[in-house]
């Protein structure tokens, strides 16, 4: 059982515009969110993050924006740009296990030039 | 820092077959996580060790995975016998709570495990 969702495998977005990938969640155990980066035959690299005590995050074109009363949090990428072009994955952390990271399956994005 | 290391990026073997995957995490961390990754569950944790200690192998598909972490600059994540269903990218990272307390975690390339 899936406790971070991702419903869309992936998403097409024209350059210049805005892509916003969701994530869902299950367990209300959850007090800290991450987005992760992924580029084809490298590693996940850490791009932002949000805690439940707050409801956005901003860094740059990047902005997470978190519903706890839906479970559900947002990546808004403005403008989008080819370079961001990668897979996407939600992650999240539980308050008794903060080292223990769920990960989501994952969105990939293309940026469309 | 050369960043946390994997090795072979890539490994093709029959079923039945005994591989071994190899890492080498960032000096100074003392976390290391292993996952898999495939296209049904995503990125799945394997287990992961705090001072070369298993702290949590709840993730271990089956008694056939094996992992260990002799010392804090080296780790292997063992398949015997390999089967089909095993093949997946598998990513080793590494971290440290020392002036993190979010605990950041960095990824290796991976290594592509293919079973015939």
């Amino acid at each position: 059982d899936q406790q971070v969702k991702q419903n869309s495998p992936s998403l097409s977005v024209q350059e210049g515009r805005i892509s916003i990938l969701n994530c869902d969640y299950t367990n209300s155990m959850f007090d800290y969110f991450l987005w992760y980066k992924k580029y084809p035959a490298e590693g996940p690299t850490f791009l932002i993050s949000i805690s439940s005590i707050k409801d956005k995050n901003e860094d740059g074109r990047f902005t997470v924006f978190l519903n706890k009363s839906a479970k559900h949090l947002s990546l808004h990428i403005v403008p989008s740009q080819p370079g961001d072009s990668a897979v996407y994955f939600c992650a999240a952390r539980r308050k008794t296990s903060y080292d223990k990271v769920i990960f989501g399956p994952g969105t990939s994005l293309s940026v469309i030039p | 820092d050369a960043g946390v290391i994997q090795s072979p990026r890539h490994e093709v073997t029959e079923m039945g077959q005994e591989v071994t995957l190899r890492c080498k995490p960032i000096s100074g961390h003392d976390y290391l996580f292993w996952y898999r990754q495939t296209m049904m569950r995503g990125l799945e944790l394997l287990i992961y060790f705090n001072n070369n200690v298993p702290i949590d192998d709840s993730g271990m598909p089956e008694d056939r995975f094996s992992a260990k972490m002799p010392n804090a600059s080296f780790s292997t994540l063992k398949i015997q016998p390999s089967e089909p269903r095993d093949s997946a990218v598998y990513f080793c990272a590494s971290s440290s709570r020392r002036g993190d307390p979010y605990n950041e975690q960095f990824f290796g390339p991976g290594t592509r495990l293919t079973v015939l």
